[in-house]
């Protein structure tokens, strides 16, 4: 089965500084890479996603970047900001589930 | 429904009894699924439906653990003699796509607390 994994653990960046997650995935024919942010003792929340057949996405401060053959793929921020301060979790998914990366909790500092 | 409704929103139990974990999800989607998120954690893959029939239930961790739907819209997840590892958020979502290819919406989840 699908298997992914998640780095950093976690991640300190001074605010308007870049943050940049990254993960890899095991099942080739995983199709669609979503990425969710969960603020303390909220839901997880779909923030942006990329499907196989584009490399790039990009979404205001928020970009994905997939690499196929590799099977990697990365959460850009720029200019971050404290809001953005969270756990974010990356994923995979191929048919029937998706499996999420063990999580990267990001501080922002002031 | 306009979101994901979960009950109850917390729940203390002691060791052994059985609980009982529910999930209203969005109406009209056809695809559920549970997770377990235990504290600091990930989320872990319990079980997903598709309409009231469960064609992924690889992720239930013991025979103690049975979900089901029905009308294709109600799920409840049992877990049955419960353990202190039990203790985690139990997180549902839906989505509206048979596949999984689309992005969930998740409920606030159930903490359990297992003493």
């Amino acid at each position: 089965g699908e298997n992914v994994e998640q780095h950093p653990s976690t991640l300190s960046v001074q605010e308007g500084d870049s943050a940049v997650i990254k993960c890899t995935y095991s099942d080739s024919a995983s199709n669609y890479f979503p990425w969710y942010k969960q603020e303390l003792g909220k839901r997880p929340q779909l923030i942006i996603d990329i499907r196989s057949n584009v490399g790039e996405k990009k979404d205001q401060r928020i970009a994905v970047t997939l690499n196929k053959t590799a099977k990697h793929f990365s959460l850009h921020i720029t200019e971050t900001q404290p809001e953005d301060s969270a756990v974010y979790f990356c994923a995979a998914s191929s048919a029937s589930k998706i499996i999420f990366g063990s999580g990267t909790r990001l501080s922002i500092r002031p | 429904g306009a979101g994901v409704s979960q009950s109850p929103s917390n729940k203390v139990t002691e060791k052994g009894k059985d609980v009982e974990l529910r999930c209203d999800p969005i109406s009209g989607h056809t695809a559920l699924y549970w997770y377990r998120q235990s504290l600091g954690q990930g989320l872990e893959f319990l079980i997903y439906f598709q309409g009231n029939s469960a064609p992924d239930k690889s992720g239930l961790p013991s025979d103690r653990f049975s979900a089901e739907r029905t009308g294709g819209s109600v799920s409840t997840l049992t877990i049955q003699r419960t353990q202190q590892e039990d203790s985690a958020v139990y997180l549902c979502a839906s989505s509206s796509r048979q596949q999984s290819n689309y992005g969930y919406t998740f409920g606030s989840g159930t903490r359990l607390t297992v003493v």
